[in-house]
């Protein structure tokens, strides 16, 4: 099964809110309510920041939050901070096919 | 804290065999799935396995379906991950990662440090 969509890339300035979406089928975010988000900063281990669609984990800021709509998630990030400047991946879980992360976003801080 | 310390990997010849090892520490071992995941150079993350709290649950990706094994000890608060028949495809960076549920979730909580594993022709 193919990868999820997302953009390849998002920027904005500090202070600033951005949207990342994440596009699947009706077989994966469509169907289930298992969707997360992660940060993953280079030659680091990615770092979760939201599960079950819109939950944010203990300790991760609230400037992070998310949305599903059908088939399409999404992450915002508000109050963009230069700290924020990362790839960032939506992951779903598929019956059959186990989970599917996005094809990543490559976050840039103007 | 909750750690997972990986070890193993390394660089083997196309049809060769690796064994990953990602020792935790912290949390309640058997209560939680367990998950690898790898990251090619210059690509995006990949879910690979996943074994629920008690090892009898697996899945794989497609793409490693018959070739890779994932198992746990539970007795020594151990993943591993046992790679046959590599291909140059395979040369990753693995990680492995704990759920926050006992079975399937998606929720992956804490991460090992990576491991490089190079298929070379």
């Amino acid at each position: 099964q193919s990868a999820l969509t997302q953009p390849a890339s998002v920027s904005g300035s500090p202070g600033q809110s951005i949207t990342i979406s994440c596009t699947g089928t009706r077989n994966d975010i469509g169907s289930y309510s298992l969707g997360s988000w992660y940060q993953h900063h280079p030659g680091k281990a990615p770092k979760l920041i939201i599960y079950e669609d819109t939950k944010r984990p203990l300790g991760v800021s609230n400037r992070f939050s998310a949305s599903k709509s059908g088939n399409t998630a999404s992450l915002t990030i508000s109050g963009l901070q230069a700290e924020d400047e990362a790839a960032y991946y939506c992951c779903s879980y598929a019956e059959s096919h186990g989970y599917i992360f996005g094809t990543g976003t490559t976050v840039t801080v103007l | 804290e909750v750690q997972l310390l990986q070890s193993g990997g390394g660089s083997v010849q196309p049809g060769g065999s690796l064994r990953l090892s990602c020792e935790a520490s912290g949390f309640t071992f058997r209560s939680y799935a367990l998950t690898w995941v790898r990251q090619a150079p210059g690509k995006g993350l990949e879910w690979v396995s996943s074994i629920g709290g008690t090892g009898t649950n697996t899945f794989n990706a497609d793409s490693v379906k018959g070739r890779f094994t994932i198992s746990r000890d539970n007795s020594k608060n151990t993943l591993y991950l046992q790679m046959n028949t590599l291909r140059p495809e395979d040369t990753a960076t693995y990680f492995c990662a704990k759920d926050r549920y006992l079975n399937r979730g998606g929720a992956f909580d804490a991460w090992g440090q990576g491991t490089m594993v190079t298929v070379y022709s």
